[in-house]
């Protein structure tokens, strides 16, 4: 099983701050994910990444993946308390046939 | 609606009371899988399957049970639930074919095992 490690566990910042989650692995993905988890739901998919060095915008949030396809981050600006949620990377590698492995999650709480 | 069902979405039972968790998805999707998420671990595969009659085990099968006799079925069995089992799980489908496809995830059934 690849190991995927995401960080901060958890995060609990005001209203308006910026904050970065980071998802890093040892091996090359083929893909990545980002899900958001909020309570009493299942996950819900916020973007895939497949090209090293790419970036994808979704409103305030940017997500990006590192040139060697080993990391990616989430960066949310201006935090709002309706970020508030677990956010979930999941990563794809080549021959794992669609087997996704998802990090620990980072628990993200915005306060007004 | 596109979505994935899973029922019971709250169950409370005891060491050794065999139980079924259902789980059907109405968009045609080859592949289904079943999660378990516990605090710190994330989501954890426990069996998955590419198409109907085809199951795999994933990290975590040890007292878990699937079949896919219906491409919208893939129900979950636990023969003999202990306290270890108890969790909030999570049944997936996607498209089969493409390795970025998106996860679609039911909404959780959490189950406590006395």
């Amino acid at each position: 099983t690849q190991l995927l490690e995401q960080s901060p566990q958890f995060l609990s910042i005001q209203e308006g701050e910026n904050l970065t989650v980071y998802c890093n692995s040892s091996s090359v993905f083929s893909s990545l994910q980002w899900y958001r988890q909020e309570p009493g739901e299942g996950p819900v998919l916020l973007v895939t990444v497949v090209t090293g060095g790419e970036v994808k915008k979704l409103k305030r949030l940017t997500f990006q993946f590192g040139d060697a396809r080993k990391d990616s981050s989430l960066h949310i600006t201006a935090a709002q308390p309706g970020d508030t949620g677990l956010y979930l990377c999941a990563g794809a590698w080549r021959g794992s046939a669609r087997q996704l492995t998802f990090g620990s999650g980072t628990q993200l709480t915005v306060l007004p | 609606e596109a979505q994935v069902t899973q029922n019971p979405r709250y169950l409370i039972t005891v060491t050794g009371k065999k139980l079924t968790v259902t789980c059907s998805q109405n968009m045609n999707h080859e592949y289904m899988s079943w999660y378990r998420q516990d605090p710190g671990l994330g989501l954890r595969q426990i069996y998955y399957s590419m198409n109907v009659e085809v199951t795999d085990k994933g990290d975590v099968p040890e007292g878990y049970k699937v079949s896919r006799k219906e491409k919208r079925n893939f129900p979950l069995i636990l023969e003999s639930p202990s306290p270890n089992q108890t969790s909030l799980y999570f049944c997936a489908s996607t498209r089969f074919g493409t390795s970025t496809g998106e996860l679609f995830f039911g909404e959780g059934s959490r189950l406590t095992v006395l």
